[in-house]
């Protein structure tokens, strides 16, 4: 069966430190992978899509960018973060997208001192 | 933005009532999901709908679709406590775009 991890679960890095957020996934080959922020109470915003090894689709333009170095890896990096780039970040994998199921990790809480 | 929204925001229901949570969106759709999310947890997949499908049954859950009026309903029949989670639609025309989410609390 698949499954997807995601580390670490909650982290507190002062403003101006580096993120990196990991994320791998199990039991499948070229998933498309992807990234979401959840903001306090609110919904998801995909940040960044993957179909493949080094294939990244950014949605919107941040402080953030993922890398895909392998086909079940997938990791979203900052060199130095913001306060509003705290909250709750998902990695997700499907086959495919239209009329597929899309599987999330647990998630990462980031506060950024 | 794609991201759909959902109606209401926040919904608080007895033990045993039935609870309605709505989306709308805006682009074509192929098909419309709802998921899960339990507080601080990863959202979980509960149903698929295809743009050409009205209504579909899983369980305690109904959901409708009206690509005219480009919304969906979300019904969850004599609702128990444990359903109490923030419920999210997912459209998929060329990337899966999340809704803004209801929280559904039920009270025992």
């Amino acid at each position: 069966s698949q499954t997807i991890h995601q580390w670490p679960a909650t982290l507190v890095q002062p403003v101006g430190s580096p993120l990196s957020l990991e994320c791998t996934v199990e039991g499948t080959s070229n998933p498309n992978l992807y990234w979401y922020r959840q903001a306090a109470g609110r919904g998801l915003q995909l940040l960044f899509y993957s179909v493949g090894i080094g294939q990244i689709s950014s949605e919107v333009p941040q402080n953030l960018s993922a890398s895909r170095p392998q086909d079940r890896q997938f990791i979203l990096s900052s060199k130095k973060l913001l306060l509003s780039d705290s909250g709750f970040y998902l990695c997700a994998w499907s086959v495919g997208i239209s009329g597929n199921t899309i599987y999330f990790g647990e998630g990462s809480w980031l506060t950024v001192v | 933005s794609q991201q759909g929204e959902e109606d209401p925001q926040a919904l608080s229901i007895q033990e045993g009532e039935n609870a309605t949570m709505n989306c709308s969106y805006k682009t074509s759709i192929n098909n419309l999901q709802w998921y899960r999310q339990n507080s601080g947890r990863g959202l979980v997949h509960l149903i698929l709908i295809r743009s050409n499908e009205r209504e579909k049954h899983s369980g305690r859950l109904r959901v409708t679709l009206d690509t005219s009026k480009k919304s969906s309903s979300l019904l969850i029949t004599a609702s128990r406590a444990a359903d109490t989670a923030s419920y999210f639609c997912a459209t998929d025309s060329n990337q899966f775009y999340f809704g803004t989410g209801t929280s559904l609390t039920v009270i025992p």
